[in-house]
C-alpha cells in the first residue's frame, strides 16, 4: 500500500536556526505530496503541496522540491521563528483519485527556542 | 476563516454509549473525509464521502458509520464506544478545480472514553 516516512519525530532547534524536515513517500500511482502544519489544539493546515517534478514551491518562507526520481517532498526554511513550532505532517494523495483522501506520514514535531 | 465546522469541540462518554458528531462544510466542496488522531497525532482516514457515495472506508470497526444529509454535511456516528475510541475525530472536505486535492480540516471533536 501507500506510504509516508518522515525520519524525524522531534526537531529541536533555536530561532534563526535553518531546518529540513524529511520526506519520502511510496505509491504505485501519480503522486500530490503535501506538507500540513498543526498547531497546538487546532486544525491541520496546508503549508505546501506539489505534483510537478523537480519544480520548487514555496509558502511563508518555507519551500519543497518533489523529486520523484527519489520519491522525496522534503521541506526547509532558512531561518526558523517561534511561530513555526508546531507539528509538521507529510501527506500523499492520488492526484488522479483526490476523494481516496490523504495517507499522512507520522509527523515531526519542531520546537524552536528563543 | 474557519469554513468546515464541527459540533460538539469535546465529548465525554461512557463505554458502550452512542455518539454522534457533526461536520459542516460552507466550501462548496464535493468530497467529505473522517481522519482520525490518536493520541500519539497520528492522523488516518475513516471515511470519504463523495455525492453521497462512500468511496473510501479504511478498516474501520463496524461500529463507526458516516452519515450524510447532504454534500455540505457529513457526521460521523459511533454505536457502542470503546476506550480506544478516544481520539480526535477531523472532519476535512475538497474538491476537483483550481484548488484540487487541496484538503481543508475543521478544528476537530475530541472524544473521551471513560
Amino acid at each position: 500500500g501507500d506510504s509516508v516516512t518522515q525520519t524525524e519525530g522531534l526537531v529541536t532547534l533555536t530561532k534563526g536556526l535553518p531546518v529540513m524536515l524529511n520526506c519520502t513517500y511510496q505509491t504505485t500511482y501519480s503522486p500530490f505530496l503535501f506538507w500540513y502544519v498543526q498547531h497546538l489544539n487546532e486544525a491541520p493546515k496546508l503549508l505546501l503541496k506539489s505534483s510537478t517534478d523537480n519544480k520548487r514551491t514555496e509558502h511563508q518562507g518555507f519551500y519543497a522540491t518533489l523529486h520523484k526520481s527519489s520519491s522525496s517532498f522534503h521541506l526547509q526554511k532558512s531561518s526558523v521563528q517561534l511561530s513555526d513550532s508546531a507539528l509538521y505532517f507529510c501527506a500523499l494523495s492520488d492526484r488522479n483519485n483526490y476523494a481516496q483522501g490523504l495517507t499522512f506520514g507520522l509527523g515531526t514535531r519542531v520546537s524552536v527556542f528563543p | 476563516e474557519t469554513a468546515v465546522f464541527q459540533t460538539p469541540n469535546y465529548h465525554v462518554t461512557q463505554v458502550g454509549n452512542e455518539v454522534s458528531f457533526n461536520c459542516k462544510q460552507t466550501l462548496g466542496h464535493d468530497t467529505m473525509y473522517w481522519y482520525k488522531q490518536d493520541s500519539k497525532k497520528l492522523l488516518k482516514i475513516m471515511f470519504s464521502y463523495n455525492n453521497k457515495q462512500l468511496i473510501v472506508n479504511e478498516t474501520v470497526p463496524r461500529r463507526f458509520s458516516p452519515q450524510s444529509s447532504d454534500k455540505a454535511h457529513l457526521n460521523l456516528r459511533i454505536k457502542s464506544v470503546e476506550p480506544e475510541d478516544s481520539a480526535v475525530y477531523l472532519c476535512a472536505s475538497s474538491s476537483r478545480g483550481a484548488n484540487q486535492d487541496t484538503q481543508y480540516f475543521g478544528p476537530g471533536t475530541r472524544l473521551l472514553v471513560l
